[in-house]
Order: C-alpha cells, then structure tokens, then sequence
C-alpha cells in the first residue's frame, strides 16, 4: 500500500545544530509541503513543492529549508536549530490537481534543547 | 496572509449527542476541507468540498461549502467515543490554509 513515512519520529538536539528532517512518500504525488503544529496555533505551512527541482517559501520558512531532488523525498533542514522550533513536524503529499487533498504523516516531534 | 476562524475551540459532549463546528474568513476559498487528527497521529481527510453551496456526508459526517464561499460548516450526529481528536477546517485558494482546530471530547 502506498503511504507517507517520516524520520525520526521524535528528535532532541541542542540549539545550533543543524537538523535534517526526512519524509518519504510511495504515492508518486507531485504536491509535498511541510507544516509544523504548535499548541493554539493549528498548522502553519513552512515550504512546499510541486515537483522535482520546485521549492517554494510558506507562511514561517525563516529558519528552514528544502530540496527536491526526486518525486519521493522531501528532506526539512534547520540550518541552525532554535528553542523556537520546538514542535511537531507533519509532512504531507497531494496529486496534482487535487494539491488540497492531503495525505499526512505520522509527524515528527522536535526538541531544541 | 488568509486566515481562518475556526469555532468552537473546543467541546465537552456526551456520547449520543450531535455536534457542530464551524470555520470563516474574511477571504474567498475555492475548495473546503475538513480533517481529523487522532492524539499522536497526522490529519487524516474527512470530507472535502468544492462548489459553494455544496453538502456532503460521510457516514455520520455532514459538511457544507457556504454561499458566500468565505464559510463551511461540520456536524456529526449520535456522536461515539471514537469521535475523540482534533477536527481542522482547511480553506484552499493556491495554498491550503489550515484553522486552529476544535478539540472534541466525548463523554460515555
């Protein structure tokens, strides 16, 4: 059955370093965003893509980055972590045409110490 | 940026009984959609809704795309314990712009 996985599932890191945040999905979808979940603030939209080589900025990218080297793999990078960015981390995928139709990850839980 | 006001925030109800939540904007969408997300777990697709005026059900399920396409409504009837989690409205116009969600709790 095709499905979105993400790794690790929980992350402690000490502020500064750099974080890589992996997300993979088997559904062949184009679409692929990234959000992070904090308490009272419901899903914020940090970078998406819409294929290979697309990346674009969402509403709080500052911090953060992404690449998309392949239809399967959208990788999230802290470049420099902060307590800030203490928080979940859902990956999400959709087909073209129907990019509102989202298909989730489990999450990852984040901890910048 | 579009933003979304999602009400209630959250509800106490007892099992058996009927539930409704809303989402609006000040801005037009093109599509509705309504999530649901288990503790621990990502959101999963519950109904999604693309022309104003628009109702759908899904099981015990009912959502509507407002007239004025700055609105959308979900209920659930004879609610059950497994109706437990967060339920987010999701407005989409180029991207999807998500509420704060509505926390349900359903007493036995």
């Amino acid at each position: 059955d095709a499905e979105i996985t993400q790794s690790p599932r929980h992350k402690i890191t000490e502020t500064g370093r750099q974080v890589t945040l992996a997300c993979h999905q088997t559904w062949n979808h184009n679409n692929m965003f990234w959000y992070r979940q904090d308490l009272g603030h419901g899903l914020r939209l940090i970078h998406y893509s819409y294929g290979v080589q697309d990346t674009n900025k969402g509403e709080v990218s500052d911090g953060y980055s992404v690449s998309r080297s392949n239809t399967e793999d959208l990788p999230l990078t802290l470049e420099s972590a902060a307590s800030s960015q203490t928080s979940v981390y859902f990956c999400a995928s959709s087909e073209t045409g129907v990019r509102y139709e989202q298909y989730f990850g489990p999450g990852t839980r984040l901890t910048v110490t | 940026g579009q933003q979304l006001n999602q009400s209630p925030q959250s509800m106490f109800i007892q099992e058996g009984e009927d539930v409704s939540m809303n989402c609006t904007s000040s801005s037009i969408f093109n599509t509705w959609l309504w999530y649901k997300q288990d503790p621990g777990e990502g959101p999963v697709l519950l109904i999604a809704l693309y022309k104003a005026g628009e109702l759908t059900s899904n099981g015990r399920l009912t959502a509507q795309f407002g007239i004025t396409r700055k609105d959308s409504f979900l209920n659930i009837s004879a609610s059950i314990p497994s109706d437990v989690g967060i339920y987010f409205c999701a407005g989409g116009a180029g991207k999807s712009t998500f509420g704060d969600g509505t926390t349900l709790t359903v007493k036995p």
